[in-house]
This record gives C-alpha cells, structure tokens and sequence, in this order.
C-alpha cells in the first residue's frame, strides 16, 4: 500500500499569502497525484488531477506540482474561502487507492 | 450535471451488515465507462478509499476491509450499492459516493454523504 504524508499538519497564515503544502508518497507514483479541498460540513472538491492539471472551474491560483515521491500544492494567494482541509490522493498503485492524512490551512 | 445522492439507515447497530445506494442522476452508469466508488471519513478524520466498481461491473476493494466488502451496480435504478458486513463501532462515518467520471481514478463528483452510527 502506498502511503502519502502530507505537511504540515496545520498551517496558519493570513488573507493574501502564499500557501505552500506538501505530500510525500512512500513509493513512486509518477504523476499521479489529486488535491482536494473540504470545507465543514461539505464533501470534498477536486482542485488537481495528475498532479498539476487543475479541475473544472478551479481558480488559477491553484497549482500543482511535482512527480515520483514529492509534490506540491500552492495558492499563490489566499482568499477567505481557501482556508479549509487539504487532502491528496494517489491512484499510481491501487487497490487500494490511498489519501493523505491532510493539510489545515487556518486563518492567522 | 453528473449528481450523486446516498441513502441508507443511520444507525446500524454492532454485528449487523450496513448497506447504502448512490442514486445517479445527470448519466448514465449504464453507458458510461467510469468508476463508481464509496469513500468515509469517521468524524474528526480523513478520508479513506472502501471500494469501486467499474462500469463493466469489475470490482475493487480496500483490502483492509475486502472481507467484510460488496459493491454492486443496479444498471435497471441507475444505482450503486455498499454493503459492509459484521460493523463496528470503528465503522461509525460519513459515506461518501462518489466518481471521477472521465477522470475515472480521481473523485470529480460527490455526494452530500450518508452519515452512519454503528451502536446497540
């Protein structure tokens, strides 16, 4: 089973800075990677597929990056509603397909 | 617009087997060639992947729970379903339907959640 490590756990920043999260795989998945995004109460949304092609709709300040073992998730610039729970996801080696344990990204 | 809702009992007490249906609206599982998948998150928690089922009816299971595990599709209600046999309360969470549809692996489109308590 591949395992993803996301961090940090919780990250605090104010409106308008850069956010920068991390998912380590415990093996190679290529590129094949997603982000999701969930707020309270809601389910998760997808904002990145095969680690840097962003969903339908999502904003360009969503980027994704990396391949193998590291990548990256950045909001160049966080608006209110961006501050939520962070998950990536890989489909590389499954059954089964594994998540992160996930990023908070907390108002400062 | 691809839609998923679940339905199924909250509460399901200990032993007993838990079963939910997606209901699909905006496609066609029939004709489509995507997976269909069940996802939960036990309060407070992350998410973890329980199964998918293909639209040619081929399965896939977390092996963690594989033994307990049945996916099924009902082409007829353009449903899915999840059965989980033998709860627990470590069974107790929201569950989620949910599919990639072109993006097949990923989970592009959701449901709103079931939420199940497993308690006597």
């Amino acid at each position: 089973e591949i395992v993803l490590t996301q961090s940090p756990a919780t990250l605090s920043l104010s409106p308008g800075e850069r956010a920068t999260l991390s998912c380590r795989a415990s093996q190679s998945i290529n590129n094949y990677l997603a982000w999701y995004q969930q707020k309270p109460g809601q389910p998760p949304r997808l904002l990145i597929y095969d680690a840097s092609n962003r969903a339908t709709g999502i904003p360009a300040r969503f980027s994704g990056s990396g391949s193998g073992t590291d990548f990256t998730l950045t909001i160049s610039s966080l608006e209110t509603e961006d501050f939520a729970f962070y998950y990536c996801q890989q489909r590389s080696d499954w059954p089964p397909l594994t998540f992160g344990g996930g990023t908070k990204v907390e108002i400062k | 617009q691809l839609q998923l809702h679940e339905s199924g009992p909250g509460l399901v007490k200990p032993s007993e087997t838990l079963s939910l249906t997606c209901t699909v609206s905006g496609a066609s599982i029939s004709t489509t060639t995507f997976y269909w998948g069940w996802i939960r998150q036990s309060p407070g928690q992350g998410l973890e992947w329980i199964a998918s089922i293909f639209s040619t009816g081929n399965t896939y299971y977390n092996p963690s729970l594989e033994s307990r595990l049945s996916i099924s599709v009902d082409t007829s209600k353009n449903q899915f379903s999840l059965t989980l046999s033998s709860v627990t309360a470590a069974d107790t969470a929201l569950y989620y339907c949910s599919t990639g549809g072109e993006l097949l692996y990923f989970f592009d489109y959701w449901g709103q959640g079931a939420l199940v308590t497993v308690s006597s």
